[in-house]
């Protein structure tokens, strides 16, 4: 059974500070892994997907990056808009098996 | 309308009751799915629509009985909840090719109350 792990729980970050999210993984074949942004009652809103070991996208103060047992999720000196939980998922078949999601608290 | 819409955003019922919750998509996907996210628990997947064949049920009580007409709409209908059924439950669609989905993307949820 495909499982996502996602440390820390929480994590409160003064303005410009940066720091990463983990997102660790146990699947029988990867064939995606998804970051997720989630705002307090809304739905997930879609941010990168990496498909192979070594690949790295960005996205203004985020980058993402993949090896084959976990990725992470880099917040380069983050702005309080960047406060949100934020969702891993990898992707088998149909199924996306999401982790329990970060939230980060970014503070002026 | 753009993206992925689901109405009501709000739902309060009693456990007698029965509702839907409606979901409709605007990305000309051909694949649904419908996602139960309670609180501090990561999302669950419950049921996949591909095609408007129904490919998964997780699982999930017969109380939830899931409706795909089209590939542009989804439905979910309650009857007989539980209170541990209160949750935000969210829609999403993507696009499958040959067996392997593309991004899945979300609607905005429905907060689901039972009393």
């Amino acid at each position: 059974e495909d499982q996502v792990t996602q440390s820390p729980e929480a994590l409160r970050l003064q303005e410009g500070e940066s720091s990463s999210l983990n997102c660790s993984y146990t699947v029988s074949g990867l064939r995606g892994l998804f970051w997720y942004r989630q705002d307090p009652g809304k739905g997930p809103e879609f941010l990168f997907t990496l498909y192979s070991a070594g690949e790295e996208k960005e996205k203004e103060r985020l980058k993402a990056t993949l090896t084959k047992k976990e990725s992470f999720l880099h917040i380069t000196a983050p702005k309080p808009e960047d406060s949100a939980t934020y969702l891993c998922a990898v992707y088998n078949d149909y199924k996306l098996s999401f982790g329990a999601g970060t939230t980060v608290t970014v503070r002026a | 309308e753009t993206g992925v819409t689901q109405t009501p955003r709000h739902l309060v019922m009693g456990m007698t009751n029965k509702k839907s919750l409606k979901c409709e998509q605007h990305l000309g996907h051909n694949a649904m799915y419908w996602y139960k996210q309670s609180a501090k628990k990561p999302l669950e997947l419950m049921f996949v629509y591909s095609l408007e064949e129904r490919v998964e049920n997780n699982s999930v009580p017969s109380r939830f009985s899931p409706e795909c007409p089209n590939s542009s709409h989804l439905f979910l209908h309650l009857h007989t909840l539980q209170p541990e059924d209160s949750a935000l439950y969210l829609c999403a669609s993507s696009q499958v090719t040959q067996g392997k989905s593309d991004t899945q993307y979300f609607g905005p949820g429905t907060r689901l109350t039972v009393l």
